[in-house]
């Protein structure tokens, strides 16, 4: 199985400042379509995780611009700009290329 | 406006059964892949399964932890997908989502919780 390995577990950000969140695969996420099978979700206190970000960069429809995804290969970033208090809740990256689909351990957000 | 709702959680005991209903609207169900994911209490997201499309075989792909225990399949003319769970364990305690797709799982429901307890 693909192991997903996110850093930090935690952390703590002020208000209109940047948090970054890395995700590492024990391999390649990369298909020989060319996509790679690499997705960003937040679950916010007491709701369902929502999808923030397939193709390791694309965002979903009517997630705000402040969220933004890089990477290749086996590692990847999640950037959240002007963090908001909306914000909070635990983040998980999500390797969809090889059964079975895994989720990383997932990061918490929470506001300064 | 896609929307998914779960339903037939509840309280059941070790080694009975619990079948789930995840039920869509909004968006053209047979076209589409359905995943489902769970989550134990303060525990991080296991996927569970998924069933493709009747177009693509209307298969499905299990967790081996509950590979042979649990069953997805879906009725489009209804608009459902069902998760049978059967020789239920305590670690099976979760609430238990269901979403859209299966390379990008979008458009979840709110959940349906499942406690194994005797």
């Amino acid at each position: 199985d693909i192991v997903m390995t996110q850093t930090p577990l935690s952390l703590s950000v002020t208000p209109g400042q940047t948090a970054s969140i890395t995700c590492k695969s024990s391999q390649s996420l990369l298909f020989s379509d060319g996509k790679t099978y690499l997705s960003w979700y937040l679950q916010k206190p007491g709701q369902s995780p929502q999808l923030l970000i397939y193709e390791v960069s694309n965002l979903f429809s009517g997630v705000p611009d402040r969220f933004s995804g890089s990477g290749s290969g086996t590692d990847f970033t999640l950037k959240i700009s002007r963090v908001e208090a909306e914000d909070v809740g635990v983040f998980y990256c999500m390797q969809s290329i090889q059964l079975p689909i895994i989720f990383g351990q997932g990061t918490r957000l929470e506001i300064k | 406006e896609v929307q998914l709702v779960e339903s037939g959680g509840g309280l059941v005991q070790p080694g009975r059964s619990l079948r789930l209903t995840c039920r869509g609207s909004g968006f053209t169900f047979g076209n589409h892949s359905m995943t489902w994911v769970r989550q134990a209490p303060g525990k991080g997201l296991e996927w569970v399964g998924f069933i493709r499309s009747r177009g693509h075989g209307g298969t499905t792909e299990y967790a081996a932890s509950v590979k042979g225990r649990f069953t997805i399949s879906r009725d489009d003319s209804k608009s459902v997908a069902y998760l049978q769970m059967n020789s239920l364990k305590t670690e099976d305690t979760a609430v238990y989502y269901c979403s859209k797709s299966r390379y990008f799982p979008h458009y979840w429901g709110q959940g349906a919780l499942v406690t194994v307890s005797a």
